[in-house]
């Protein structure tokens, strides 16, 4: 089974739509959770962080389950901008030190007009 | 401020050669980690320097080498390339070692030839 996994897509939605991703990983040991984005040819940039009572920030909500090793991501109203890839990042661990993060591959999601 | 800042942006080497990558973190970060991404997958974990020692070490062959300077900046290298290295080179600085706060840099896309 791979550390992070996501349904890689394309998800390709009208704008105004409403979307959602979803992740499981692989490490109950896990305790750091992430969504980045990720535009073509661009690094990645941290969208927000996975809290465990779920968390929003404007249009996009985040959700985790612990016990499934389940993260979510929703993004409402989706504008043309919100085009891009979507990575799910949990932390790693080497040695002791929680340092690294261990990426899916991403979902893309094309929002059209 | 400035970012994460890498060099070169691009590079072309040809198989056996050996390459240098460079990166400059965030004024005041201490913590420096390099990340490979293959085109269609999601960035891989390389290594992780704190404080000018190595605090991980992700599953790649002892061709890849790093280090941290006292100026915390980093170098990253490859010996004897081989075709399947030709990937994003990405950088990511954060204050500490835990990775809550990693900013990336926009890479150093390398292709090997």
């Amino acid at each position: 089974r791979k550390e992070v996994e996501q349904d890689p897509g394309p998800f390709n939605v009208p704008e105004g739509a409403t979307v959602a991703f979803n992740c499981t990983y692989s490490n109950s040991a896990s305790q750091s959770f992430f969504w980045y984005r990720q535009d073509c040819r661009k690094e990645p940039k941290l969208l927000m962080s996975v809290y465990s009572s779920g968390n929003e920030d404007g249009r996009f909500t985040a959700q985790l389950n612990r016990a499934s090793q389940y993260i979510s991501l929703l993004i409402r109203d989706s504008k043309l901008s919100d085009s891009a890839t979507y990575l799910c990042v949990v932390n790693g661990e080497y040695g002791g030190s929680q340092g690294n993060l261990i990426f899916g591959k991403g979902t893309k999601l094309s929002v059209k007009p | 401020d400035a970012g994460v800042t890498q060099s070169p942006t691009h590079l072309i080497k040809t198989r056996g050669q050996q390459v240098t990558l460079r990166c400059s973190p965030i004024s005041g970060h201490k913590s420096v980690s390099w990340y490979q991404q293959v085109l269609g997958q999601g960035p891989q974990f390389i290594f992780q320097y704190y404080e000018k020692e190595e605090r991980g070490r992700g599953n790649f062959p002892d061709r890849f080498s790093a280090r941290q300077f006292p100026n915390y900046s980093s170098e990253l290298n490859v010996n004897a390339l081989l075709l399947g290295d030709s990937a994003l080179y990405l950088c990511a600085s954060s204050q500490g070692p835990r990775p809550g706060g990693y900013t990336f840099g926009s890479g150093t896309r390398l292709t090997v030839v």
